[in-house]
């Protein structure tokens, strides 16, 4: 299995650009995450999916939107990218909740800057 | 509110020492924990996991202890070795929750 891939690995906007960050599965797993990790900082909870066709706001929406029409997909969507924006994002699955092992899996990373 | 903390940002151990990382939580409804490790550049990857209804749960040089009377969790890391440097996070949840809770991580590094 590749787990959890991402692309594109680093982009550059300007102020004001959109664009959607790539994130698929191959384990099959119902639950998936987009975090956000400025640097030296934790992870923040973006935007999380339970399985396709729902989708539930984590503890930092705003200027985001996500979709999930399949269970491998779940792409993040900047409409109208801010400087607040610059930052690493991180996508990750996870199986079903309550299961021997909940953990999740994380890819390997979009490092974005908005200038 | 729920949180999850950790009580020491940087930790810096000698190579061939034990390394102990800690980390409080608020939640009592947390029932599964976990501990990641975030290298440079990388994203964050398991390391071990414990359930409430343990105590003490070892992997390869790596042990997670759970205090629930305290809210405690802690990671001991055995014989510390330049490929330990990282970010180490402490994350918690419970079985019915979609959410993982992450703590704010710590730094180890580790002396030559």
């Amino acid at each position: 299995n590749a787990g959890v891939t991402q692309t594109p690995k680093f982009r550059i906007l300007k102020i004001g650009q959109s664009m959607t960050l790539q994130c698929t599965q191959d384990m099959n797993h119902n639950y998936m995450y987009w975090y956000r990790q400025d640097p030296g900082m934790g992870l923040k909870l973006i935007y999380y999916s339970v399985g396709a066709g729902i989708t539930d706001k984590g503890e930092v929406p705003n200027g985001y939107n996500v979709s999930r029409s399949t269970t491998e997909d779940f792409p993040l969507r900047l409409e109208l990218a801010a400087p607040s924006q610059t930052s690493v994002y991180f996508c990750a699955s996870r199986r079903l909740a309550g299961g021997p092992e909940d953990t999740q899996y994380f890819g390997p990373g979009t490092r974005l800057t908005v200038l | 509110g729920e949180s999850v903390g950790l009580h020491l940002p940087t930790l810096s151990v000698q190579e061939g020492d034990n390394s102990i990382i800690n980390c409080a939580y608020s939640n009592s409804a947390s029932d599964y924990f976990i501990w990641y490790k975030q290298e440079s550049g990388k994203g964050p990857q398991f390391i071990i996991d414990i359930r409430s209804n343990m105590d003490k749960r070892q992997g390869q040089r790596v042990t997670v202890l759970l205090n629930k009377t305290v809210k405690h969790l802690s990671l001991q890391i055995a014989a510390t070795q330049p490929g330990d440097s990282a970010v180490y996070f402490c994350a918690e949840t419970y079985s019915s929750a979609s959410k993982i809770i992450f703590g704010s991580g710590t730094r180890l590094s580790i002396r030559p």
